[in-house]
């Protein structure tokens, strides 16, 4: 399978906290995503990080990719109550027709 | 989830029974796709149409068969529903006919197969 792993599964914060969620993958990459998922809604795509990039910011996002590693990590520095959803990794993996493919996710819930 | 627009949000079918999901969008976007989300198993790529009239086959198609009968709306349609096709169904966008970049989501079916 060509998806990406998240880690941890589950991850549980207190309010004001960062976050630290990691994504490896098996294959080389054109580009890694990673989306937001709240309960009972469809996936929303938060930030994109292309091959020859290292890391990229987007408010409180920050999102590293290391290629030789194969790995990948987002960051949500002081987290809120309503960061609470479940976070997919996305990788383009190169290679003839390939689609985008997801990860498990990872859930992570911020207490008030 | 502005912009792609699914039908219907829930759905309960028996065994045997046949349906289509519909998706519509007004982003006037290229590239179509259908998902399923099972839990533990992340998304699943069923179908996907880069363009109007084009459709491909993506990681799960067996049991499903899709549309694109034009840039708007792509349907994916269930010919003998089974149990283990019980899942939420995403459609989601891009922009790009080849390229990979960011998806556009739909609020998501879900249907039970009993």
């Amino acid at each position: 399978s060509q998806q990406g792993e998240e880690d941890p599964q589950a991850l549980s914060i207190q309010e004001g906290e960062n976050a630290t969620m990691n994504c490896s993958y098996k294959t080389s990459i054109n580009n890694l995503q990673w989306y937001r998922q709240n309960s009972g809604r469809g996936l929303v795509h938060l930030i994109l990080i292309r091959s020859n990039e290292r890391e990229k910011h987007s408010g409180r996002l920050r999102v590293t990719l290391d290629t030789s590693k194969k790995s990948s990590s987002l960051l949500i520095t002081a987290s809120r109550a309503a960061d609470t959803a479940s976070y997919f990794c996305a990788t383009d993996w190169t290679g003839a027709n390939s689609k985008l493919t997801f990860g498990k996710g990872i859930t992570l819930s911020v207490r008030p | 989830n502005a912009g792609v627009t699914q039908t219907p949000k829930f759905q309960v079918l028996k065994t045997g029974q046949s349906m289509t999901l519909q998706c519509a969008q007004d982003m006037n976007h290229n590239s179509m796709y259908w998902y399923r989300q099972d839990p533990g198993m992340g998304l699943r790529l069923i179908y996907y149409s880069a363009s109007e009239g084009t459709t491909d086959k993506g990681e799960v198609p067996n049991g499903y068969n899709v549309s694109r009968l034009n840039k708007r709306e792509f349907s994916l349609r269930l010919e003998s529903a089974a149990p283990s096709q019980t899942s939420v169904y995403f459609c989601a966008l891009a922009r790009g006919l080849a390229t990979n970049e960011k998806l556009f989501f739909g609020s998501g079916t879900q249907l039970s197969v009993l």
